[in-house]
């Protein structure tokens, strides 16, 4: 059963204090690892996908990157609007769905 | 922008009762799903769908749920006798293809069981 762990639950960043998140993942053949960000109350949005290691995504302040065991979303120099849910999900080979991570809440203070 | 779109934004119903939640994916997009996220915990997958059949469903999808593409454009969840457990914000998904693209996300439905 693939498996999603993302640390730490909770952070919490002053404005421009550049942090990490980890997404470590178990799958038995990583088709892609995703990355969405989710707002109190709405959807998943969509920011990154990662297919092999060693690839790297950026836009804007965030960047995403990715190893055989875990991926990292980088957040350089946060502003308040960055608040989110940042969450992680993996699909396999030969496999329709996502599997999520319980994601990690990041709160940025001014 | 083309998104995924929701209805209704929050419904609530009780014990038993069947509801139906509906969704319309991206125009393009070839691939659907439903997933579900009770208050506090992980985005959990109940189905997904291509070529008018369930191509895979999660333990959760019982006897209980069924899907429908009525016609072109909609993509519903029903769930025909509900429990307090049901409770959870339901999300509609859509893909252009299994495989190298992302899976866009409604805004949700908020299903409350009293």
């Amino acid at each position: 059963e693939d498996q999603v762990t993302q640390s730490p639950e909770a952070l919490r960043l002053q404005e421009g204090e550049s942090s990490s998140l980890n997404c470590s993942y178990t799958v038995s053949g990583l088709r892609g690892l995703f990355w969405y960000r989710q707002d109190p109350g709405k959807g998943p949005e969509f920011l990154f996908t990662l297919y092999s290691a060693g690839e790297e995504k950026e836009k804007e302040r965030l960047k995403a990157t990715l190893t055989k065991k875990e991926s990292f979303l980088h957040i350089t120099a946060p502003k308040p609007e960055d608040s989110a849910t940042y969450l992680c999900a993996v699909q396999a080979v030969n496999d329709y769905k996502l599997s999520f991570g319980a994601g990690t809440t990041v709160t940025v203070r001014a | 922008e083309p998104e995924v779109t929701q209805t209704p934004s929050h419904q609530v119903t009780q014990m038993g009762q069947e509801v139906i939640l509906r969704c319309v994916p991206i125009s393009n997009h070839l691939y659907f799903y439903w997933y579900r996220q009770i208050l506090g915990q992980k985005v959990e997958f109940l189905v997904s769908f291509y070529n008018n059949e369930i191509s895979e469903k999660s333990e959760i999808f019982d006897d209980q749920f069924s899907v429908e593409r009525p016609d072109g454009s909609n993509f519903t969840l029903k769930i025909r006798s509900t429990k307090l457990e049901d409770s959870a914000m339901y999300f509609c998904a859509s893909r252009e293809g299994q495989q190298n693209t992302e899976a866009f996300f409604g805004q949700g439905t908020r299903l409350t069981v009293v």
